[in-house]
């Protein structure tokens, strides 16, 4: 199974639009999102590329568009300041990408 | 409420082992299928194993295939990692997480907070 390719970090300003993407996901159906805090376990943001979860703010989409899927997080909060895993599917494993941090300036 | 709690981490020494353990509940623990993730201090999220809801299927990550074994009993609402050579490179946070098998296929929807394993002499 392909590695994901994550940035290693990104920032936007409050009430910005920042976006992730997680190259090498062409491939895979499922593409999950995760938020992880530090000291905290991860919880799923996106799955399936796009589905948000309930209870996950609208503010938080995914898409994919050919080898990249993409997570993007509008109107910034300061509560959105976290790591970021996107995740892929192959049938009988599992892949992270290597996690952004996304700082809220 | 919907929860996974994992225990049975520690420190063990290398070439070591040790069982961890993973207790659910609020939900229907044999409906779904289960993995284990886990996180070396600092660094990602790696998926290190995988059982389905009967316990018949079971995958695991190149990185443990040979000296970890997943297991579950459904009578009793739990998972388990029995992890035996351990190095220092299995040092880390793991964590059990629930697959949503029935909505969201290949997505892990419940997580429990994670034990440490440390591998040290």
């Amino acid at each position: 199974q392909s590695a994901l390719t994550q940035p290693p970090s990104a920032s936007g300003s409050p009430g910005q639009s920042v976006t992730i993407s997680c190259t090498g996901a062409g491939h895979y159906t499922y593409v999950s999102w995760y938020q992880q805090y530090p000291g905290k376990a991860p919880k799923l943001v996106i799955s399936e590329v796009s589905k948000r979860p309930s209870g996950v703010p609208d503010r938080f989409s995914g898409s994919k568009s050919g080898n990249t899927a993409s997570l993007t997080v509008s109107g910034l909060q300061a509560e959105d300041a976290a790591d970021y895993y996107c995740c892929s599917y192959g049938g009988s494993r599992w892949v992270f990408g290597g996690g952004t941090k996304l700082t809220v300036l | 409420q919907v929860q996974l709690v994992e225990s049975g981490g520690g420190l063990v020494k290398p070439g070591g082992s040790l069982r961890l353990s993973c207790a659910a509940s609020g939900f229907i623990f044999s409906d779904y299928n289960m993995n284990w993730i886990r996180q070396a201090p600092g660094k990602g999220l790696e998926w290190v194993s995988y059982i389905s809801s009967s316990g018949s299927t079971i995958y695991y990550g190149d990185s443990v295939q040979g000296r970890f074994t997943i297991s579950r009993d459904n009578a009793k609402d739990s998972l388990y990692l029995q992890m035996n050579s351990l190095g220092v490179e299995d040092t880390a946070v793991f964590y059990c997480a629930r697959e949503d098998t029935h909505s969201n296929p290949g997505t892990f929807d419940i997580w429990g907070q994670g034990t440490l394993v440390t591998v040290s002499s």
